[in-house]
């Protein structure tokens, strides 16, 4: 069984802020994790994966996440905000050999000009 | 690639009505899911298809809802009689798995409303 916890359903930062999105995992086999962007209107959009290469995985649009095991997290950080990032971000979680991606409840991100 | 494409985008209709959703995954991937979004559910897989047969329907949320994959490049989802709970975005994603190491990728999207 898989599951996924998104800390905070919206978080607001200045332009040019870090940005920080938590997500923590629970999974009964090696896990894939991936983000995921949705715009407004508009369907998801992979930003990045996990897929047990590279613990330090950079994605489009300057975000990057890292996976870490003993604490069963990946977050998503991207160092400055930009007013197109505002969103809505969705971590999600699959197993080796499964085909269903399990989903957190997602988190609004607000930037602040 | 034009991506996975939805029909209609918007759909309003009342209550008792049919409505049918219609989705082309991308060519080449064997897998299509279908999803459902709502405020208060969030994201939910209704059904996903493997080389066109229904491998999972328990997301299905009762006999009003129904699924079909005639062949490689077409899907609909079906709601009958619809009903004003039904009202959320139904989302088509379609991926080649590789062991659930791939993404699915995802339409636009249909905002359904059920008055």
């Amino acid at each position: 069984a898989q599951s996924v916890t998104q800390l905070g359903s919206h978080v607001s930062v200045s332009e040019g802020a870090l940005v920080l999105l938590r997500c923590n995992y629970s999974s009964s086999v090696p896990p894939y994790l991936f983000w995921y962007v949705q715009y407004p209107n508009q369907g998801l959009q992979l930003l990045l994966k996990y897929t047990s290469a590279a613990t330090l995985v950079k994605g489009i649009n300057g975000f990057e996440a890292e996976f870490k095991k003993s604490e069963t997290s990946f977050h998503l950080t991207k160092p400055s905000a930009h007013m197109s990032d505002a969103a809505e971000y969705f971590c999600a979680v699959s197993g080796a050999g499964s085909y269903q991606l399990t989903f957190g409840k997602g988190t609004k991100l607000s930037v602040i000009p | 690639d034009a991506g996975v494409i939805q029909s209609p985008r918007h759909e309003v209709t009342e209550m008792g009505q049919e409505v049918t959703l219609r989705c082309k995954p991308i060519s080449g991937h064997n897998s299509l899911f279908w999803y459902r979004q709502t405020m208060m559910r969030g994201l939910e897989l209704l059904i996903y298809f493997n080389n066109n047969v229904p491998i999972d329907d328990s997301g299905m949320p009762e006999d009003r809802f129904s699924a079909k994959m005639p062949n490689a490049s077409f899907s609909t989802l079906k709601i009958q009689p619809s009903e004003p709970r039904d009202s959320a975005v139904y989302f088509c994603a379609s991926s080649f798995p590789s062991g659930g190491r791939d993404e699915q990728f995802f339409g636009p999207g249909t905002r359904l409303t059920v008055l």
